[in-house]
């Protein structure tokens, strides 16, 4: 059983760009949800997807969108870049069967907006 | 909405003894999960206990144990015979019992581990 991936592990771009964070889910499992945790921080929940839909969303501006894929992959696409986009990108896979959906986390993309 | 408070930012022990790490959260929910995660230097977080507010009794993993509070909204962790490998970021957090919620986290506990 494969766990959750992530990549790329280190990512660098100037204010302004755009950005894609690529999540593959654990064998099995049918949503991913994407946290953003900045330094020191706890991680925050910016949206979650199943079944290829948004499936709820944290206070994010739209410029943080995401897509989901047959596969149950994910990814987080980041327009506009910022300076407090820098952060670790958490994403988490699960299995939404009704109730107790155990996520489990991939180590992350640490994204640094110059 | 709900919160989760972590009132240690750093905690410290020494090696073989045990340390107690603190969470408080707000909720008007009567039934949700709690959980104590890891984050290691490596980044991944890691499941280290869940407890079920359904459930009176205190969750253990191992060396692992949580002093849940319902009434208090209080989740403490105390981890017995600490080893080095458990230096590392902890953090607390809350998610609804229905449906697939995301995660509510505090803003994490730094413990090291003293030889």
């Amino acid at each position: 059983e494969t766990g959750v991936t992530q990549s790329p592990t280190h990512l660098i771009k100037t204010r302004g760009q755009q950005v894609t964070l690529r999540c593959s889910s654990q064998s099995g499992h049918n949503t991913v949800s994407w946290y953003q945790q900045a330094l020191g921080q706890g991680p925050q929940f910016i949206f979650q997807y199943y079944r290829e839909e948004e499936n709820g969303r944290g206070n994010f501006p739209p410029r943080f969108s995401g897509l989901q894929f047959p596969n149950y992959s994910s990814e987080l696409n980041v327009n506009a870049l910022e300076l407090d986009d820098s952060a670790l990108y958490l994403c988490a896979s699960s299995l939404t069967s009704g109730i107790g959906d155990e996520q489990f986390f991939g180590p992350g993309t640490r994204l640094t907006v110059l | 909405a709900q919160t989760v408070t972590q009132s240690q930012p750093e905690m410290s022990v020494q090696e073989a003894e045990t340390v107690t790490l603190s969470c408080t959260y707000d909720t008007s929910e009567s039934d949700y999960y709690l959980f104590w995660y890891k984050q290691p230097p490596s980044r991944q977080m890691i499941l280290v206990i869940r407890q079920e507010a359904y459930k009176q009794q205190n969750a253990t993993e191992n060396r692992f144990s949580v002093n849940f509070q319902k009434a208090a909204k209080s989740f403490s962790l105390k981890i017995s015979d600490s080893q080095l490998g458990d230096a590392a970021m902890y953090f607390c957090a809350y998610r609804r019992r229905s449906g697939n919620t995301p995660l509510v986290f505090g803003k994490g506990t730094r413990l090291s581990v003293i030889a």
